[in-house]
């Protein structure tokens, strides 16, 4: 079974800072998902990807498949990206939508 | 863009009661939807995918007859929770899979509180 770490746990920025955040998992993919969960539970899937970087707006994730790690970045940082975000991958090889998920990065963005 | 519906949002209920939550893909048809189950800061779980027109795979420790999963058509998803207990009160959350690419939409989830 797939193993999904995060780090960190809990970020505090102040608006207007870059942001990162990881995820490492186990076993090898066929895709990653980047989700973000906001204070009402509802939850948004960022991106979905298997290889390379995308870009959507202030949003990017990259992934290196070798390394089984991905990145969330977050550009010039607002309040409103407060959230919870999680990074989910495939229980297991086969999986497909069949997904584990890490513990999530609480983000606070300050004015 | 694909929406995924889910009802309701909160309940609140008596111990021994049942809850039925429905979750609808409004726009595509989802083959498989998925139910979770999260606890207060704590990950999502799956707890079992739906499949329609076939029986729900549950995950290890779910059990069965205390959460009912019913797909009867492409676009409707239910999870009723039996024999409802306060162990049982979490926030349980729906998904599904819109076409070949596999993109994931979620719904809003609903708060379920047993007293």
């Amino acid at each position: 079974k797939n193993e999904v770490e995060q780090s960190p746990q809990n970020l505090t920025a102040q608006e207007g800072e870059f942001i990162t955040i990881n995820c490492s998992y186990s076993v090898g993919i066929s895709a990653l998902h980047w989700l973000q969960q906001h204070p009402g539970g509802g939850i948004v899937s960022l991106f979905m990807l298997s290889s390379g970087k995308k870009k959507h707006g202030r949003l990017i994730a990259t992934i290196n498949i070798q390394e089984k790690h991905s990145s969330l970045h977050i550009t010039a940082s607002h309040p409103r990206d407060s959230a919870v975000y999680i990074c989910a991958v495939p229980t297991r090889e086969t999986s497909g939508s069949r997904l584990t998920f890490g513990e999530g990065t609480q983000l606070t963005v300050n004015p | 863009g694909a929406v995924v519906s889910q009802h309701p949002s909160w309940v609140i209920c008596k111990s021994g009661t049942s809850v039925k939550i429905e979750c609808r893909s409004l726009d595509f048809q989802a083959t498989t939807m998925f139910w979770y189950r999260q606890f207060p800061k704590q990950s999502l779980m799956l707890m079992a995918t739906s499949n329609e027109g076939s029986k729900a795979t549950y995950e290890q420790g779910v059990e069965k007859d205390k959460f009912l999963i019913n797909h009867a058509s492409l676009t409707l998803s239910t999870l009723t929770v039996t024999s409802a207990h306060p162990e049982d009160s979490s926030f349980y959350i729906c998904s599904a899979v819109s076409g070949s690419n596999e993109k994931l939409f979620f719904g809003s989830g609903t708060q379920l509180s047993v007293l």
